[in-house]
């Protein structure tokens, strides 16, 4: 079946900890954006990758990292998360067809 | 600047007709998408418009007008699990392959 997958699905941690969501797509796509959502703000881009080892900031990049070292994994790095970056964030690649979303991150900074 | 404007909230009843409007004023236009989302859950792809004109699938059904930047989706013959949020999209070709999204419409069906 094709998908994109995100581990984990929910997270609770502590401001300054370190942590990586992973998200994995079998589609072969060479697109991947990461997406936050927030009430009253929409769905908005953290970073993009238009294939391997090219990637670009999107419309909030601010505490975060990501990398592509294969076409398949596309991970969201928050070197030291804080309060603010509490969210529901959400993978998506894109193919032909249009764009396939993960089933979403609901993350807590405490 | 990119700009999607639509409905916060609807409500309507089952079995009737329901139309969410979307407004974008975007740097570049390649595309208009609509999307479904459940609380929590991740969007799911409703329908896709980059030509003037209708697009119907089912009982939904999505208008585009590029002139006037504006669009609409239509829901027809309503049910309970049509309850979500419809997030309205723009590719906006300032950024390859970039979805910009509004704020999304909570649509509540009761019976």
């Amino acid at each position: 079946e094709a998908q994109v997958t995100q581990n984990p699905r929910y997270l609770i941690t502590v401001t300054g900890k370190k942590l990586t969501v992973t998200c994995s797509q079998n589609m072969n796509h060479e697109y991947m954006s990461w997406y936050r959502q927030d009430p009253g703000l929409g769905l908005r881009q953290i970073y993009y990758s238009m294939n391997v080892e090219v990637t670009d900031k999107g419309d909030v990049p601010e505490g975060y990292k990501v990398s592509r070292k294969e076409k398949r994994n596309f991970p969201l790095i928050l070197e030291s998360p804080s309060p603010n970056q509490t969210s529901l964030y959400f993978c998506a690649s894109k193919g032909n067809y249009g764009y396939t979303f993960g089933s979403g991150t609901r993350l807590t900074v405490v | 600047g990119q700009n999607i404007d639509q409905p916060t909230e609807m409500t309507a009843t089952e079995g009737a007709i329901v139309q969410i409007n979307c407004t974008y004023q975007t740097s570049g236009f390649n595309g208009l998408f609509w999307y479904q989302q459940h609380a929590g859950e991740a969007p799911t792809f409703l329908s896709y418009n980059v030509l003037d004109g209708l697009e119907e699938k089912g009982r939904f059904s999505s208008f585009l007008s590029r002139s006037k930047g504006y669009s609409y989706l239509l829901l027809k013959e309503l049910q309970m699990k049509d309850s979500a949020s419809y997030l309205c999209a723009v590719r906006a070709d300032t950024g390859f392959q970039k979805l910009v999204f509004g704020t999304g419409t909570r649509l509540l069906v009761s019976p």
